[in-house]
């Protein structure tokens, strides 16, 4: 089975600019999380998907930060403009439903802003 | 805000030990779950337990669950090497969503 696929792995962007994470989950899950650790912290919950619909998003910075999941499978997540603090790790996770289950994680996109 | 908090922040045992590592949660949930995260990668389901069940084993892990505290443990017994990571807990609604991460427990296993 393959697992969650991510790209890119490392992105390096100048503050004021926009930059996109792409995440395809494990077939058939029907829940897409996107998540952003900052180093030495847990993962902070940025979005929740169960198929194409958003289930939270409630710390989604929402001024900057802008998440789709077109025909329930793919994901991006978009960064405009980017901001020093937004220097992170973003995770995308899926699982097969909700939070009742246990989620698979990416890779991770490593973000940095300078 | 995040929903979990993991106690000890870090923790350091020799090879054979075991390793107890909590978490306090603040609301009521469905599940708790325990993953891994080796540096620079990654994370990995280690377990998930149920808000009905009180304890659970899987291999050299043993989690317990207790509701009315609001709590959980982690236990690895005869620690390895391997074993050195972050481990975090993370809790979900009832409601099936507001799926929050604690603040991590960084283990180091000393061969």
């Amino acid at each position: 089975e393959a697992g969650v696929a991510q790209s890119p792995r490392y992105k390096i962007i100048e503050k004021r600019q926009s930059v996109a994470f792409w995440c395809n989950p494990i077939s058939g899950h029907a829940t897409l999380y996107w998540y952003q650790q900052i180093l030495g912290q847990g993962p902070k919950l940025l979005i929740q998907f169960q198929n194409n619909g958003v289930v939270d998003d409630s710390q989604l910075p929402k001024d900057r930060f802008s998440a789709e999941r077109l025909k329930g499978v793919d994901s991006t997540l978009k960064i405009q403009p980017a901001k020093l603090e937004d220097s992170a790790v973003y995770l995308c996770a899926s699982s097969f439903s909700s939070a009742y289950y246990e989620q698979y994680f990416g890779p991770g996109t490593r973000l940095t802003v300078t | 805000s995040q929903q979990g908090e993991e106690d000890p922040q870090a923790l350091s045992i020799q090879e054979g030990e075991n390793a107890t590592m909590n978490c306090s949660y603040k609301t009521s949930i469905n599940n708790l779950q325990w993953y891994r995260q080796n540096s620079g990668r990654g994370l990995v389901h280690l377990i998930l337990i149920r808000s009905n069940e009180r304890e659970k084993h899987s291999g050299r892990l043993r989690v317990t669950l207790d509701t009315s505290k609001k709590s959980s443990s982690l236990l690895i017994t005869a620690s390895r090497a391997a074993d050195t990571a972050s481990y975090f807990c993370a809790t979900g609604s009832n409601t099936g969503n507001q799926f929050y991460f604690g603040t991590g427990t960084s283990l180091t296993v000393i061969p």
